[in-house]
């Protein structure tokens, strides 16, 4: 197992709502990726944090947004749910923003209705 | 736009069986290629990174092999097992792109006793 970890598990919300989910990185790593993943899809990169600013974005409209923290956790909130955000949301994190190895969570699931 | 291709979506083979599983892309100018397992409702586990300039890692029974220049790269997995069922997902981290991660959609690799 990595030393990545998300919180919460699962998630269940109304269409509207906001979300925020977590993601606690291994040691010593500061940069954090999330990504999306709908069911039989593969994972979708959303952002990048590397010390506390986004180091580049994919092809997320902005009611996705997220935050580093000083301790390099992360957080990423989806604003005005919809029925198609509804996916595993994993975050991975490594050191620094070059083609190093990742190491992914066990994801968030969200479901929204 | 870089684009990663896994066929066929899903494999069911008798146990003992050594298989092949396949990936394309379409930009060569990579830095890596990972190849992830993940089990139903998890995340992603890292099995092999190949760095562009190489052309093949070996963990256990696991191989990888990698041809940047036709865009493909194979998982060999010999003597395989129930406990293989999973599915399997390349990526690839294109040049220029930090540490983005490009999926496939995955082969869904079932086992059969």
């Amino acid at each position: 197992e990595t030393g990545v970890t998300q919180s919460p598990t699962h998630l269940i919300k109304t269409r509207g709502q906001q979300v925020t989910l977590r993601c606690s990185s291994q040691s010593g790593h500061n940069t954090v990726s999330w990504y999306q993943q709908a069911l039989g899809q593969g994972p979708q990169f959303i952002f990048q944090y590397y010390r506390e600013e986004e180091n580049g974005r994919g092809n997320f409209p902005p009611r996705f947004s997220g935050l580093q923290f000083p301790n390099y956790s992360s957080e990423l909130n989806v604003n005005a749910l919809e029925l198609d955000d509804s996916a595993l949301y994993l975050c991975a994190s490594s050191i620094g923003t070059g083609p190093e190895t990742q190491y992914f969570g066990p994801g968030t699931r969200l479901l929204v209705l | 736009k870089q684009e990663v291709t896994q066929i066929p979506a899903a494999l069911s083979v008798p146990e003992g069986e050594n298989l092949v599983l396949n990936c394309s892309f379409t930009d060569s100018a990579i830095y890596n290629l990972q190849w992830f397992r993940q089990d139903p409702g998890k995340g992603l586990t890292s099995l092999l990174l190949i760095q562009s300039s190489q052309r093949e890692q070996t963990s256990g029974r696991l191989n990888a092999s990698l041809d940047k220049s036709s865009g493909r790269s194979t998982l060999y997995i010999a003597a395989s097992q129930p406990g293989d069922s999973a599915t399997y997902l390349c990526a690839v981290i294109t040049t220029g792109a930090n540490s983005k991660l490009t999926f496939g959609k995955g082969i869904t690799l079932s086992v059969r006793p």
